[in-house]
């Protein structure tokens, strides 16, 4: 099965701020890679998908990029709706999909 | 946008069996791709269960162990998952998804309906 390793686990930032979070897999997926946003009681939403790609309706300050094993994604002028934990995802593997293990957002 | 609405127990004895349902409106299950459902223990990430495509066509988590089955049943536009011989290790928030495009992304979510099992 493919591992997905996220980093960092957890990161405080400021609004305002530009974050960066990483995705890395245990084998090379391609750009078989979807990123969601995930806030507290709620079901996670789709931000990215295909590594780079900007889900309808997500604001443009969300971008995604690699390839191969390693992703990221990144969030500039965060806003305070922003804080949350997301997940990557990967469909490489398919039906064998895996979720990496989260990166949770909060306000310095 | 296509609307997802799980249901089911709340509770279940260890060892009986888990049954959901998710009522899909906005859309006919018999018009796209795969359609599955992902739970997340509380506190902790997501876990793919199963899928099932709108012939009929299913796959499954290997870490179930064969005791989850997901269905569709057209006449009523929903899906169902049944998890037997359920333990502690089951409890979760289950979320029934659809999966689109070339990419295989969750692209619609239920709201998620929280399962506990105890005794």
């Amino acid at each position: 099965d493919i591992q997905m390793t996220q980093s960092p686990s957890s990161l405080s930032a400021s609004v305002g701020d530009r974050v960066t979070i990483t995705c890395r897999t245990s084998q090379t997926i391609s750009n078989y890679l979807n990123w969601y946003q995930q806030k507290p009681g709620k079901a996670p939403q789709l931000l990215i998908y295909a590594a780079s790609n900007l889900q309808t309706g997500v604001p443009s300050r969300f971008s995604g990029s690699g390839s191969g094993t390693d992703f990221t994604l990144t969030i500039s002028n965060l806003q305070p709706e922003d804080f949350a934990t997301f997940y990557c995802q990967q469909s490489y593997s398919s039906p064998r999909y895996s979720f990496g293990q989260g990166t949770k957002l909060e306000i310095k | 946008q296509v609307q997802l609405q799980e249901s089911g127990p709340g509770l279940v004895k260890p060892s009986e069996t888990l049954s959901l349902t998710c009522a899909v409106s906005g859309d006919s299950i018999s018009s796209s791709d795969w359609w599955t459902w992902v739970r997340q223990p509380p506190g902790k990430g997501l876990e793919w269960v199963a899928e099932i495509f709108h012939s009929g066509n299913t796959n499954y988590n290997p870490s179930l162990r064969s005791r989850a089955t997901i269905s569709i049943d057209r006449s009523k536009n929903q899906l169902s998952l049944r998890l037997r011989s359920v333990t502690a290790a089951d409890t979760a928030v289950y979320y029934c998804a659809r999966l689109q495009g070339d990419y295989l992304y969750f692209d619609d979510w239920g709201q998620g309906t929280l399962v506990t099992v105890s005794s």
